[in-house]
């Protein structure tokens, strides 16, 4: 079965400091992994996905299938980037399962 | 395209009340999805259509609890009756799907349901 799981769920950061949102996965396939995420009084959005192999806002997520995780990190946090992270998985079915969420709060 | 549009935003409803929640898609998106978030649980998929059609409904918690979507441009999901632990914030998304995989997901902004 599929499952996501995210350990955390609160994490606060300094500004400047290194963030790393945990994200593990159970699934037999070929996995395909997104984060999404919900800033304050907006949408729950589409952040990256990890066939795309891209940064967005200075965000990175690599796919390790050894460890099955796919770890959302940042080497430098902004206070805009206080959110509601989620890491979601492709059930093979054009269907999503996400994990519980982890609510990043930058320090000023 | 003014995204996908849920109603309503807000609603309060005593136990045992039917209680109708519905959803607009972006146009043109073949694929919908009712999702229920809770602090405990996060984000649990409840069912998705493509083209209309009910894929995968094991995640609605119980018979009191369905979805329709009578056509492209809308759908309904309905509890009856209703209790109070399915008090939640319920998501609609819609997305395009193509032999090259599921598309990105774009979410509604919510209605938040309270069951007294």
């Amino acid at each position: 079965a599929q499952r996501v799981t995210q350990p955390e769920k609160l994490l606060s950061v300094f500004k400047g400091a290194p963030v790393e949102l945990k994200c593990n996965y159970s699934y037999s396939g070929s996995p395909e992994l997104f984060w999404y995420v919900q800033y304050s009084r907006q949408r729950l959005q589409l952040l990256l996905r990890h066939i795309s192999r891209e940064s967005i806002k200075g965000f990175t997520a690599d796919l390790n299938k050894g460890e099955t995780s796919f770890h959302l990190k940042k080497p430098f946090a902004q206070e805009e980037d206080s959110a509601m992270y989620y890491c979601a998985l492709n059930g093979g079915a054009n269907n999503l399962f996400f994990g519980t969420g982890t609510r990043l709060t930058v320090i000023p | 395209d003014a995204g996908v549009i849920q109603s309503p935003r807000h609603e309060v409803t005593e136990m045992g009340q039917e209680v109708t929640l519905r959803c607009k898609p972006i146009s043109g998106h073949n694929s919908l999805f009712w999702y229920r978030q809770t602090m405990m649980r996060g984000l649990e998929l409840l069912i998705y259509f493509n083209n209309n059609v009910p894929i995968d409904d094991s995640g609605m918690p119980e018979d009191r609890f369905s979805a329709k979507m009578p056509n492209a441009s809308f759908s309904t999901l309905k509890i009856q009756p209703s209790e109070p632990r399915d008090s939640a914030v319920y998501f609609c998304a819609s997305s395009l799907f193509t032999p090259a995989g599921p598309g990105e997901l774009f979410f509604g902004e919510g209605s938040r349901l309270t069951v007294l």
